[in-house]
Order: structure tokens, then C-alpha cells, then sequence
């Protein structure tokens, strides 16, 4: 069965630096999607992706997080600056876009910021 | 998108059925009912969708009430691997659209 996968699976990183996320969507779908999920805290939507654009993103997607899709099958999200409050589990997830209403996640990037 | 309620935590014995409550009480007519769950931090995972049938697939069944205010997911044999966080989400189907989680109720099931 087709799954959406993420690298790293853990990824730790200082204060200030960039950090990129790597996420493999399904090879057929359209719209692609990060979500964040803080430990003990709910999974909450960052960003979602169209037709090589952002079509909706939440207040939590500011100036310092970017995504792209460079080259055809990669799904990245980057941000620019790491604050201790990044640290988190960060979801990759996509969708056929025609006539599905299931998400497909990865198995996610934890980040750990210090 | 319509707010849902779900119960904090459950247990269920297992083998038998798991039955998980959601209210919906302000759905609106073209708004779907989903669940999804989340087992250990891993990535959530797709159950089953539903507007105003019933609906059964190989993981679950998906009770709607008639006025639609409320539903009530089946794991009609739960095993150990079924603990997870069980997700209700109610929204209107979007091309596209992103999913709002709440808190979702966290399922144990026991031997």
C-alpha cells in the first residue's frame, strides 16, 4: 500500500538555526499538508499545498516557516530560525484532491529544538 | 466547521465492542462527520466518513443519528492494537480541505 514518508525521523537542533523537513507524499495526490503536534498537545494544521502553492495556512505558519515542492515528488517545510517553542512532532500528510475525503499522514519529524 | 464533543478517555475490554461517542450538535446540513485516530504519536490515521447514513468499512462502523447531532464510532471486536486517540471531526467536504483536531478521546483497551 502507497504511504507518505518524512525524514529525518528525529531531528535535533539548536536555538536559531534552520531546519528543513523532508516528506515524500503519495505519488497521485494533489494537495499536501503539515501539521504540528506540541507532546501532550493536540495536532494542529500549519499549511496546505496546491498546485505548487500555499492554498491556506494557520496563524502559527508566520515568516519563519516556507514550503516547497522542488522537484516533483519531495514535500519540504522549512524554517528559517528555530525557537525553543518549534519543538514538536511535525506531520507530513496528502490527499487525491478528486473525490477523497482521507488524509494520508506520515509517520512524522520530531524536533527538538535546544 | 461544527464543534464536536468527545468523552476525555474510555476502556474497553478486549474483543468486545468499543463504542465511541460524539456530539455534533451544531452540524450543519452539508458538513460530513470523520474519524481518525492516533496511535502513539505516530501519524494519525483515517477511519471511516459519513453525512447521513450509516456507514461500515473493514476498521469501523459510523452511527449518525437521524437529527445528525451526535454519532458514535464501533470497533465492533477491539484488540490491544485499537488503543489509540479516536478523532471526531465535522466539516464540510472540501477539495482540499484541512482537518481541525480536538482532543479526541483516548481509548484503552484491556486484556
Amino acid at each position: 500500500e502507497p504511504e507518505v514518508t518524512q525524514t529525518p525521523s528525529h531531528q535535533v537542533t539548536q536555538m536559531g538555526q534552520e531546519v528543513i523537513l523532508r516528506c515524500v507524499p503519495i505519488s497521485n495526490h494533489l494537495y499536501f499538508y503539515w501539521y504540528r503536534q506540541i507532546l501532550g498537545q493536540k495536532v494542529e494544521f500549519l499549511v496546505s499545498f496546491y498546485n505548487n502553492e500555499i492554498s491556506e495556512k494557520s496563524e502559527i505558519f508566520d515568516d519563519q516557516f516556507s514550503v516547497e515542492r522542488p522537484d516533483g515528488s519531495n514535500f519540504t517545510l522549512k524554517i528559517r530560525s528555530t525557537k525553543l517553542e518549534d519543538s514538536a512532532m511535525y506531520f507530513c500528510a496528502s490527499i487525491t484532491g478528486i473525490g477523497s475525503y482521507e488524509q494520508y499522514f506520515g509517520p512524522g519529524t520530531r524536533l527538538t529544538v535546544t | 466547521d461544527a464543534k464536536t464533543t468527545q468523552p476525555p478517555s474510555m476502556d474497553c475490554a478486549e474483543g468486545r465492542a468499543a463504542n465511541l461517542p460524539c456530539n455534533h450538535s451544531t452540524i450543519s446540513g452539508n458538513e460530513y462527520v470523520y474519524w481518525y485516530r492516533q496511535i502513539h504519536s505516530q501519524g494519525p490515521q483515517y477511519i471511516i466518513h459519513g453525512l447521513k447514513n450509516n456507514e461500515t468499512n473493514e476498521m469501523a462502523s459510523l452511527i449518525i443519528t437521524e437529527d445528525r447531532k451526535s454519532s458514535t464510532l464501533i470497533l465492533p471486536h477491539a484488540t490491544l492494537r485499537d488503543t489509540a486517540v479516536y478523532y471526531c471531526i465535522a466539516m464540510i467536504y472540501n477539495q482540499g480541505g484541512k482537518l481541525i483536531f480536538g482532543q479526541g478521546t483516548e481509548l484503552s483497551v484491556k486484556p
